[in-house]
């Protein structure tokens, strides 16, 4: 049982490099989501794909991509890290339906130097 | 100002006994309520989810419970173990658009 799979784990980067974080779910759900979590704050949407093909923006977008590749993946993009990105990153995947329970990863440490 | 307020911020618990944790809201138009469970160094696991009309719900030895015309919720954790050492989040989604607001977590530390 996978759920949620995200990789890397762990990652240390220079202020201005980029990477893509990757996230893959095998529960066939429609809707996928990234969130970032600080120290002292609630998780925070980063982007989300409500189906194959779209992608919307959440509370947190500016200086991250997305790329629904399709229904089983979804991927985050920093394509000029900076410091204030150092955080944990997590992916999260649900079915249709508001009642629907979110499946998170166990999250990618992304520190920014 | 976050719309989803809790506590108390961290507890420290004797193996055994029960703890009684908070969530007040001012998200709406509300859709559900959801408690979550964190373990250090993992993803939130979903516990309960309660709609509008369920002012109860149990997932073993959790239980919550949501008054809506309060916008209070608690979870109540019965005969703690050391397994229950972990942060509960408090997440509530938004009516019709499915946008979630989410706490910052109740960190709940069992001792033997």
């Amino acid at each position: 049982n996978a759920g949620v799979t995200q990789t890397p784990k762990f990652q240390v980067l220079k202020t201005g490099q980029s990477m893509t974080l990757q996230c893959a779910q095998d529960m066939n759900h429609n809707s996928m989501y990234w969130y970032r979590q600080d120290p002292g704050m609630g998780l925070r949407l980063i982007y989300y794909s409500a189906s194959e093909g779209t992608t919307d923006k959440g509370e947190v977008p500016n200086g991250y991509n997305v790329s629904r590749l399709n229904k089983r993946e979804f991927s985050l993009r920093l394509e000029s890290a900076a410091p204030s990105q150092t955080s944990v990153y997590f992916c999260a995947s649900s079915d249709r339906g508001s009642n629907q329970p979110q499946h998170f990863g166990d999250g990618t440490r992304l520190s920014i130097l | 100002k976050n719309q989803v307020e809790q506590s108390p911020q961290s507890l420290i618990i004797l193996e055994g006994k029960n703890c009684t944790l908070q969530c007040n809201y001012t998200v709406s138009p509300f859709s559900n309520l959801r408690w979550y469970k964190q373990d250090t160094g993992r993803g939130p696991v979903s516990l309960t989810i309660m709609t509008f009309s369920e002012n109860t719900k149990s997932n073993g030895r959790y239980t919550a419970t949501l008054d809506a015309d309060t916008k209070q919720s608690s979870l109540h954790i019965t005969a703690s173990q050391l397994s229950d050492s972990a942060s509960y989040i408090c997440v509530v989604s938004y009516y019709g658009n499915n946008r979630l607001a989410f706490g910052k977590g109740n960190q709940v530390v069992v001792i033997p």
